[in-house]
């Protein structure tokens, strides 16, 4: 059964520093999406991703954010300059369309 | 703004027993979906409800909507120790647009 994979599946970094989280979702996906968990939060939507465009994004998903599909596998979600509240765990997540989600393993990020 | 609401945030039940967690949503919707978490992991579809009336059911496990009252439930049966999770419910709005969940159910079930 086809999965969403996610790399790195953790990563430490510098307050201040650029991270690049990458996603490959199901190949039949049409819709994508990145949401965050803080430690022992709940799930929230940061921005959905269809026809090579941002269809909707969240308050969280500011001028520091940015996402891509640049070869038609890969999604990325790019933080520009880290900030020590951006530590989460970040899914990516796939659909074709108004059917369920389906979730990446996560990648966990701390930002020291 | 969207609120979804679950109850209740903890759960400590014996196996065997039956339980109920609720998921109360505040506005229009007709998709509801119901997920797990493991702890450290990633989430696991459960259930999608798509219509009112929707009922779902799989194993020790059943989900409804009513779309009228705004509310779902997921209905635990003689509940096993592998049941043990973090709930989470998430309404659809603007149709595949984004999920809002709510704030998850951790269930403990003891021997």
């Amino acid at each position: 059964e086809p999965e969403v994979t996610q790399t790195p599946s953790h990563q430490v970094t510098q307050m201040g520093q650029e991270v690049i989280l990458r996603c490959v979702p199901i190949s039949n996906h049409l819709y994508f999406y990145w949401y965050r968990q803080i430690l022992g939060q709940k799930v929230e939507f940061l921005v959905s991703f269809y026809n090579n465009e941002i269809s909707e994004k969240s308050e969280i998903f500011d001028d520091q954010f940015s996402v891509e599909r640049p070869d038609g596998s890969n999604f990325t979600l790019k933080i520009r300059s880290t900030k020590l509240e951006d530590s989460a765990m970040y899914f990516c997540a796939g659909s074709r369309g108004s059917e369920t989600q389906y979730f990446g393993p996560g990648t966990r990020l701390l930002v020291l | 703004e969207l609120k979804v609401e679950q109850n209740p945030l903890f759960l400590s039940m014996q196996e065997g027993k039956n339980y109920t967690i609720y998921c109360n949503y505040s506005t229009t919707s007709d998709r509801l979906y119901w997920y797990r978490q493991d702890p450290g992991k990633s989430l696991e579809s459960l259930f999608v409800l798509l219509s009112n009336g929707a009922v779902k059911q799989e194993g020790r496990l059943m989900a409804s909507l009513d779309t009228k009252a705004r509310l779902s439930t997921l209905h635990i049966t003689a509940a096993v120790h592998d049941l043990s999770a973090t709930y989470f419910c998430a309404v659809d709005i603007q149709r595949a647009q984004k999920l809002v969940f709510g704030q998850g159910t951790r269930l403990t079930i003891n021997p």
